[in-house]
């Protein structure tokens, strides 16, 4: 099984601030990543996928990369609505599976 | 638009089953599998399996097997998520979701199963 390690799992930042979450695969997924928002009470949101494709409606202060397994979401300047939990998921290989989230909060 | 809809908070007593729903609507229910997601509360997401509602056939996390059961209905663009057996510690919130390609692009609300006596 692909384990998806997720870096940090909690995280203060200001508004406008830019802040990195990072997502480490243990074995190669291709691009085969997507990030999520889930904000309290909620289902999850696609705001990326293939690791750095933006999906349609997503602001453009959020993007991704990819480098081999290692890959990073950032978001530019840090809006009140960006404060959430933050998930990647590959969905290379079954059984998909997630990071352990970061949850981003207002310093 | 797209958009799914689940049943309500279900309240069950250990031992007991429950069956939730997904209804689908604003695309051709068949030509998208249906995913299911687990979060614990204050937990992670936990993918489940799928169901591919063209053919009914399944694809079950292996830690899942042989205690939930997903199936469709096609008429009524909708699936469901069978558990058996509850325990305390399946209290959970439940995701179904779209998949294409395997990416998930549309939710549902979730539905939050408490097992409890």
């Amino acid at each position: 099984d692909i384990q998806m390690t997720q870096s940090p799992s909690s995280l203060s930042a200001s508004v406008g601030d830019r802040v990195t979450i990072t997502c480490r695969a243990s074995q190669s997924i291709a691009n085969w990543l997507a990030w999520f928002q889930q904000k309290p009470g909620k289902a999850p949101k696609l705001l990326v996928s293939k690791a750095s494709t933006l999906e349609s409606g997503v602001p453009s202060r959020f993007s991704g990369t990819a480098s081999g397994t290692d890959f990073t979401l950032t978001i530019s300047g840090l809006q009140p609505d960006d404060f959430a939990t933050y998930y990647c998921q590959q969905y290379s290989n079954y059984p998909y599976s997630f990071g352990q989230g970061t949850k981003l909060d207002i310093k | 638009q797209v958009e799914l809809v689940q049943s309500g908070a279900e309240v069950q007593k250990p031992g007991a089953s429950v069956t939730l729903s997904c209804k689908a609507a604003g695309y051709t229910f068949s030509r998208f599998h249906i995913h299911w997601v687990r979060q614990a509360p204050g937990q992670g997401l936990e993918w489940m399996g799928w169901i591919n509602p063209n053919t009914g056939g399944t694809h079950y996390a292996q830690k899942f097997q042989g205690w939930v059961t997903m199936t469709r209905d096609t008429s009524m663009t909708t699936a469901y998520l069978d558990l058996r057996s509850l325990k305390s510690d399946d209290t959970a919130v439940f995701f179904c979701a779209r998949s294409q390609g395997g990416l998930f692009d549309s939710w549902g609300q979730g539905t939050l199963v408490t097992v409890s006596s």
